[in-house]
């Protein structure tokens, strides 16, 4: 069974402060790799996408792949109370090209 | 360029009713995905359409289904609703290059409730 793991939080930090979201995959072929927010009763919104072992910046956002290890994480710096949301980590089935999702992680960030 | 959008969004029916759902990908893009989330499930994938053909299943009994037209537009249907069919399903779509899997964006959803 392939599968993605999250901590299902909630993860709370004050305003202004790192979140870090951490994901682990059991899909050793697994090649893509997602990170989607979805607020409370609306649909998953893309955030950052990373395919490659290392470091990704977009913004106040950074994307961490380490696929040896299968782990992928998504760093929130200057948290923001707008930045409450659950965040999905996803990784394509490489066999289905399907998103297979964690559970996901709610993230709660204090003003 | 607009989004991916599903109609309707909110749909309520009665056990052992069938209902059908739409999905119009944004401009562009061949790939439509469904899924379906609920809160004891997550979001889980039901099947991939592109160029008109069923490219990928997902675990989904066959009451299950779907289609996609000549536009890339794409209807899945639940025949003989049950109540845990009650959810929100979300429409994805993707602009195929190669052989890469593009990023999947999503629609609204619609929330179906089955009483």
């Amino acid at each position: 069974q392939k599968e993605v793991e999250q901590n299902s939080g909630p993860l709370s930090v004050p305003e202004g402060a790192i979140a870090s979201l951490n994901c682990t995959y059991s899909d050793r072929v697994s090649q893509s790799f997602f990170w989607y927010r979805q607020y409370s009763g609306k649909s998953p919104e893309l955030i950052m996408s990373i395919y490659s072992n290392g470091d990704k910046e977009d913004g106040r956002f950074t994307a961490q792949l380490n696929k040896a290890s299968q782990y992928v994480s998504l760093l929130i710096r200057d948290s923001q109370p707008s930045d409450s949301a659950t965040y999905l980590c996803a990784v394509v089935d490489t066999g289905r090209r399907a998103l297979t999702f964690g559970s996901g992680t709610r993230l709660q960030v204090q003003p | 360029k607009a989004g991916v959008t599903q109609t309707p969004r909110y749909l309520i029916k009665t056990r052992g009713q069938q209902v059908t759902l739409s999905c119009s990908p944004i401009s562009g893009h061949r790939s439509v995905s469904w899924y379906q989330q609920t809160p004891g499930q997550g979001l889980q994938f039901l099947f991939e359409y592109f160029s008109e053909t069923q490219r990928n299943k997902g675990n989904f009994p066959g009451r299950f289904s779907g289609r996609q037209f000549s536009n890339s537009r794409s209807e899945m249907n639940v025949s003989t609703l049950e109540l845990g069919d009650s959810a929100l399903y979300l429409c994805a779509s993707s602009y195929i290059a190669g052989e890469s899997t593009d990023t999947q964006y999503f629609g609204p959803g619609t929330r179906l409730t089955v009483l």
